[in-house]
C-alpha cells in the first residue's frame, strides 16, 4: 500500500514541446503529492507540489494533474527546454499524522531528454 | 547553514569494512531523513529523525545499518561490515516541523559509497 508507480522510465521531448509524466499512487492516507527534479551529481529538489483538495496546480511551464478518484497524478512540462533534461520523480507523502509524516514515498523516476 | 550539508561527498570502501556517513541538517529543522538511492532507482526511505529521536526506523535493511542524531542537529549513518550491495548514494534530507505537520523537505548532495 505504500508504492508510488511512475512511468514512463525514460523520454525524449523535442524542444518546445509538452513532457508529461504519469504516477499512480494506492495509499489513501497520502495527503501531498511533490515533484522532484535530480540533476547529476546533486540532491532532488522540489519542483512543484500539490494537495488532494485541487485537481489541477500551475506554476510556470510546469503543470501538476492530480485525480482523487483515480489515485493517479502527472506532471506536465509546457515548452520544453534543454535545461529541463533531468531525472523527475513524483512522490507522496502524509503530512500530519502517523508516526513519521512528511516521509515521503518515491517513484522510480522518469529520465527526461529535451532535445536543441 | 545554508542547506543541507553532507560528507564526504564520495567514499570508496572495502567490503567489510566500517563506514560513517554525516549529515548536518538546515539550522532550526527538526525532522531529518535519510534515504538510499540505487543506481538508476528511486528514492528508498531508510529512517526518520524528530529531534534526536527515531519514531521510523523502518527503511534500514539490516542491523547493519544504524544512525543517530545529536539533539536537532548533526546526524551519521553507520553501516558496520559493508557489502557490495550497499553501494549507493545515500541522501539526507531535513524539513521544519509546524504543529503536528512537516513542511518542504530539503535534500543534500548526497554521499556517493562505493564498496570494493
Amino acid at each position: 500500500q505504500q508504492q508510488v508507480k511512475q512511468s514512463p522510465q525514460s523520454l525524449i521531448v523535442q524542444k518546445g514541446g509538452i513532457s508529461i509524466i504519469n504516477c499512480a499512487y494506492e495509499n489513501t492516507a497520502f495527503d501531498y503529492f511533490p515533484w522532484y527534479q535530480q540533476f547529476p551529481g546533486k540532491g532532488p529538489a522540489l519542483l512543484i507540489a500539490i494537495r488532494p483538495d485541487v485537481s489541477e496546480k500551475k506554476e510556470g511551464r510546469f503543470t501538476i494533474s492530480f485525480n482523487k478518484s483515480a489515485k493517479q497524478f502527472s506532471l506536465h512540462i509546457m515548452d520544453s527546454q534543454p535545461g529541463d533534461s533531468a531525472t523527475y520523480f513524483c512522490a507522496a507523502s502524509r503530512r500530519a499524522g502517523g508516526t513519521s509524516y512528511g516521509k515521503l514515498t518515491f517513484g522510480q523516476g522518469t529520465i527526461l531528454t529535451v532535445h536543441p | 547553514g545554508a542547506g543541507v550539508s553532507q560528507s564526504p561527498s564520495n567514499k570508496v570502501t572495502e567490503k567489510g569494512k566500517d563506514v560513517e556517513l554525516r549529515c548536518d541538517p538546515i539550522s532550526g529543522h527538526t525532522a531529518l531523513y535519510w534515504y538510499r538511492q540505487r543506481l538508476g532507482q528511486g528514492l528508498e526511505f531508510l529512517i526518520y529523525f524528530q529531534g534526536n529521536s527515531a519514531p521510523d526506523k523502518s527503511g534500514l535493511p539490516s542491523d547493519r545499518f544504524s544512525a543517530e542524531r545529536t539533539g536537532e542537529s548533526v546526524s551519521t549513518l553507520t553501516i558496520q561490515r559493508t557489502q557490495q550491495e550497499d553501494s549507493a548514494v545515500y541522501l539526507c534530507a531535513s524539513s521544519l516541523q509546524q504543529g503536528r505537520k512537516n513542511t518542504e523537505a530539503f535534500f543534500g548532495q548526497g554521499t556517493r559509497l562505493t564498496v570494493v
